[in-house]
């Protein structure tokens, strides 16, 4: 089964904008971690918060993580064409075990 | 190598039959993990191995699946008497440590099993 569940399923924007995507999960976590996949294949990491953390920054990325809400947010500033891809977030419920949403699939238009 | 290597790319096969996928992880990488991702759905945990052992192997559905890694380098997901059901991407991933620290798992780009 898996814990956690992206928010939309689906999103379109314009080139330039920004996107934001949710993710909401059931169980006590680890951390929580954010991968991109391109064309259904390999998974790329892109940032990994922990339980302890509220906020992080990795370039044009930006995640939050409320415990509380048991709940995090992925933004992308300034979209650019190559984001287009799908978004997944994991929860890690233990150091190796990581649980995926079923994710979002972003579209950006030039 | 300089990434996680997954051989092959594509596997048709007929219901019934085995087949083997290999994983090549990153040199030095300890942990492994298989997982398997169907259409339209996140990747979903098979098994860990922490060296040459399984730590976790509390995702394989049934006992038609197995996986080694006899070296702790290179692993191979078996899977007996397919199933229609076994179609989906098979994917690979490998870090230095369990839970992969700050740089989380670098995964393979997978291999797309079909079986008809």
């Amino acid at each position: 089964s898996q814990q956690g569940e992206e928010d939309p399923q689906a999103l379109s924007i314009q080139e330039g904008e920004n996107a934001t995507m949710n993710c909401s999960y059931k169980t006590s976590i680890n951390n929580l971690q954010w991968y991109r996949q391109n064309s259904g294949r390999g998974l790329v990491h892109l940032i990994l918060i922990r339980s302890n953390e509220r906020e992080k920054h990795s370039g044009r990325l930006r995640v939050t993580l409320d415990t509380s809400k048991k709940s995090s947010s992925l933004l992308i500033t300034a979209s650019r064409a190559a984001d287009t891809a799908s978004y997944f977030c994991a929860t890690g419920e233990n150091d190796y075990k990581l649980s995926f949403g079923a994710g979002t699939t972003v579209t950006v238009r030039a | 190598g300089a990434g996680v290597s997954q051989t092959p790319s594509n596997k048709v096969t007929e219901k019934g039959k085995y087949v083997e996928l290999r994983c090549d992880p990153i040199s030095g990488h300890t942990a492994l993990y298989w997982y398997r991702q169907s259409l339209g759905q996140g990747p979903e945990f098979l098994i860990y191995f922490q060296g040459t052992g399984a730590a976790d192997d509390s995702g394989l559905p049934n006992d038609r699946f197995f996986a080694v890694r006899p070296e702790g380098s290179v692993s191979t997901l078996k899977i007996q008497r397919t199933e229609r059901g076994d179609s989906a991407v098979y994917l690979c991933a490998s870090s230095l440590a369990a839970g992969g620290g700050g740089d989380g798992y670098t995964f393979g780009s997978g291999t797309r099993l079909t079986v008809v």
